[in-house]
């Protein structure tokens, strides 16, 4: 089974700066099965990233994603005040089964 | 829409039930999932169900965990036996997205809590 580990645990930056979340994992995966989402708090997650890079349906450009290998990363270019939260990368594999990484929580500065 | 609905209250070593209904879209042709999380914890896929009933589940939960699923009804359901206060969490259904294995369209939750 995939391990992902994401880093940091929390990051504290002010609107307007670049947030880099990163999801490692346990061993080397297809990057089509890596996806992110953004959950805040009381709220189901959305999904935001699909196959490490593709933006889901209504995600604003300011996040991106990409990665391959063991190593991927999330993108937001410039923090709005709605994109304070907890971002989780996830992994599908084989079986079929699906993990999620720990979460790195954004907030204000 | 998904919309889970079952009881808010289990006791410790029963079965856990929930429901997850599905509306405004297509049913068929998608599979579907259970995930939860534990209060200020990190989510935890439960397991995955397709609309001709096959099904797989986390192999830490597989012996306590079945799915099924009533497509008259687009309707899957979850059922958890001998359940502790580790299994206290929100609740979550949701789609598994057709092109990509990724969870696309989420229920709002609901919180069970397990307590005598």
């Amino acid at each position: 089974e995939v391990v992902l580990t994401q880093s940091p645990g929390s990051l504290s930056l002010s609107p307007g700066e670049r947030a880099t979340l990163s999801c490692r994992a346990s061993q080397s995966v297809n990057s089509n099965f890596i996806a992110w989402y953004q959950q805040k708090p009381g709220q189901a997650p959305r999904l935001l990233i699909f196959g490490a890079s593709r933006r889901a349906i209504a995600i604003p450009d300011r996040f991106s994603g990409s990665g391959s290998g063991t190593d991927f990363t999330l993108s937001i270019s410039r923090l709005e005040p709605e994109d304070f939260a907890v971002y989780y990368c996830q992994h599908y594999g084989s079986s079929p089964s699906f993990t999620f990484g720990p979460g790195t929580k954004v907030d204000i500065k | 829409q998904l919309q889970e609905s079952g009881p808010g209250l289990v006791k410790p070593s029963e079965t856990l039930s929930l429901d997850c209904t599905v509306s405004g879209g297509s049913f068929s042709g998608f599979d579907w999932s259970w995930i939860r999380q534990p209060a200020g914890k990190p989510l935890e896929w439960i397991g995955r169900i397709s609309t001709t009933g096959s099904s797989n589940y986390n192999p830490s939960l597989k012996s306590r965990v079945s799915m099924s699923i009533d497509t008259s009804k687009n309707q899957f359901s979850l059922r958890m036996s001998s359940v502790t206060a580790a299994d206290t969490a929100v609740y979550y259904c949701a789609r598994i997205g057709s092109f990509a294995p990724t969870f696309d369209i989420w229920g709002r939750g609901t919180l069970v809590t397990v307590s005598s």
